[in-house]
């Protein structure tokens, strides 16, 4: 299946520091990439649609001012989390869509866990 | 609005079969996936309906009923590495630019026992 390459893996920093994801697609041009959070023994949650060249669509509640999106091309999006704090400590997940696949797959990357001390 | 159900939990034998269920009210629907996710990883493609019926993969299998708004998946000969969470999700509000948006039900965690 398409690859979705995310990173980094993992964070720990310091409140009040601004951390930066990048989700990449490999092998596959994605206009709409989407980012999600995820809590302990909780499903994901949709925080935010990136489209590539326009402003990305935002979920109910959730600070765009906060969680910056950049879809700068076709294979990369990338989440900043601006000062973090502890409440921000989860494991955020971004996907995206084969749009050359009929059956319109999403795909995830592995995963970046943010824990903010 | 949308309201996926699945149960919290589920255990099952090793060499077993078991059936997990998804009930779905949303306000659209353009199909229904549904997922693995091991604990601390992202979430991995297992299955796609869209049209009423099964679809068999392996020892994998997905069912659909639009009309009820139901789905499971079916997994055969469980094996020790199927203990993960299953994630069901629809996908159904248009997030523009030729995409859909995937809601997610909150998972069932499966434990294979021996």
């Amino acid at each position: 299946g398409a690859v979705v390459s995310q990173h980094p893996s993992r964070v720990i920093c310091k409140s009040g520091t601004s951390v930066k994801i990048e989700c990449r697609s490999l092998d596959f041009q994605a206009t709409t990439m989407f980012w999600y959070r995820q809590f302990p023994k909780q499903s994901l949650m949709l925080m935010a649609t990136s489209n590539e060249g326009s402003k990305a669509t935002y979920e109910q509640g959730v600070e765009k001012d906060k969680f910056l999106i950049n879809h700068a091309s076709l294979t990369l999006s990338t989440l900043t989390v601006t000062s973090a704090h502890p409440e921000d400590s989860s494991f955020y997940i971004c996907s995206a869509r084969d749009l050359g696949v009929a059956k319109n797959i999403q795909y995830f990357g592995a995963g970046t866990r943010l824990s903010v001390l | 609005g949308q309201n996926i159900d699945q149960p919290t939990e589920m255990t099952a034998t090793e060499g077993a079969i078991v059936q997990i269920n998804c009930t779905y009210q949303t306000s659209g629907f353009n199909g229904l996936f549904w997922y693995q996710q091991h604990a601390g990883e992202a979430p991995t493609f297992l299955s796609y309906n869209v049209l009423d019926g099964l679809e068999e993969k392996g020892r994998f299998s997905s069912f659909l009923s639009r009309s009820k708004g139901y789905s499971y998946l079916l997994l055969k000969e469980l094996q020790m590495k199927d203990s993960a969470s299953y994630l069901c999700a629809v996908r159904d509000q248009w997030a523009g630019a030729g995409s859909y948006q995937l809601t997610f039900g909150k998972g069932t965690k499966l434990s294979v026992i021996p």
